[in-house]
């Protein structure tokens, strides 16, 4: 299968800093991609989806101002948290679909503390 | 809409007994069904996937079958081991969706030796 790579793996930030939040596809080109988060114990909520070169689409009750959500190619996609507060604090996954590939490949996760 | 229930966790087994974690789906069309499974801390990986009735899926000794009767797809382990430890998700995908998934809650699986 494809693979999908994340950076950073683990981010620790002060409250009211931003992250960015990185999510590549290495092997192949990803038309669309998907951020989800992941609270303790819980299955994956989605947050938003995006396709290349076009505006994200986000799920209810997602604040896209705050989530910041950028696809400009066809292997990259950013997820930006902005002015983080604690709450914030979660496992953010990407996914990404594309090429001849009938399916989404997982990105191992970005795990955010915010202190 | 597309909806997939799955089993309420935790479940604990001794090593070397047999699982099963249930899932049942609801879905316009002929989705293909997918077990994704999750270590700890890590993302998610791809276990197995069906994409039409009567396909089994099958990987590292786990299989499930795509009974569009039952509209089930449960996922069964003849002999699970400790490092089979992890939350195991079921999830669909719609004919007409896209890339898009619909995931159960999850199953946390803990074997112990």
């Amino acid at each position: 299968g494809a693979v999908v790579s994340q950076h950073p793996s683990r981010v620790i930030c002060k409250s009211g800093t931003s992250v960015k939040i990185e999510c590549r596809s290495l092997d192949f080109q990803a038309t669309t991609m998907f951020w989800y988060r992941q609270f303790p114990k819980q299955s994956l909520m989605l947050m938003a989806t995006s396709n290349e070169g076009s505006k994200a689409t986000y799920e209810q009750g997602v604040e896209k101002d705050k989530f910041l959500i950028n696809h400009a190619s066809l292997t990259l996609s950013t997820l930006t948290v902005t002015s983080a507060h604690p709450e914030d604090s979660s496992f953010y996954i990407c996914s990404a679909g594309g090429g001849s590939y009938n399916e989404q490949f997982f990105g191992p996760g970005t795990r955010l503390t915010v202190l | 809409g597309n909806s997939v229930t799955q089993m309420e966790g935790p479940v604990t087994l001794s090593e070397e007994a047999f699982l099963t974690i249930n899932c049942t789906y609801t879905a316009t069309g002929y989705p293909s069904l997918f077990w994704y499974v999750q270590y700890p801390g890590e993302g998610l990986q791809l276990l197995l996937k069906a994409t039409k009735a009567d396909d089994k899926g099958s990987n590292k000794g786990f299989e499930a079958t795509y009974r569009k009767e039952t509209t089930s797809f449960h996922l069964e382990k003849g002999s699970v081991q400790v490092s089979d430890s992890a939350v195991y998700f079921c999830a669909l995908k719609s004919s007409n969706s896209g890339y898009a998934l619909n995931f159960g809650k999850g199953t946390s699986l803990l074997v112990t030796p």
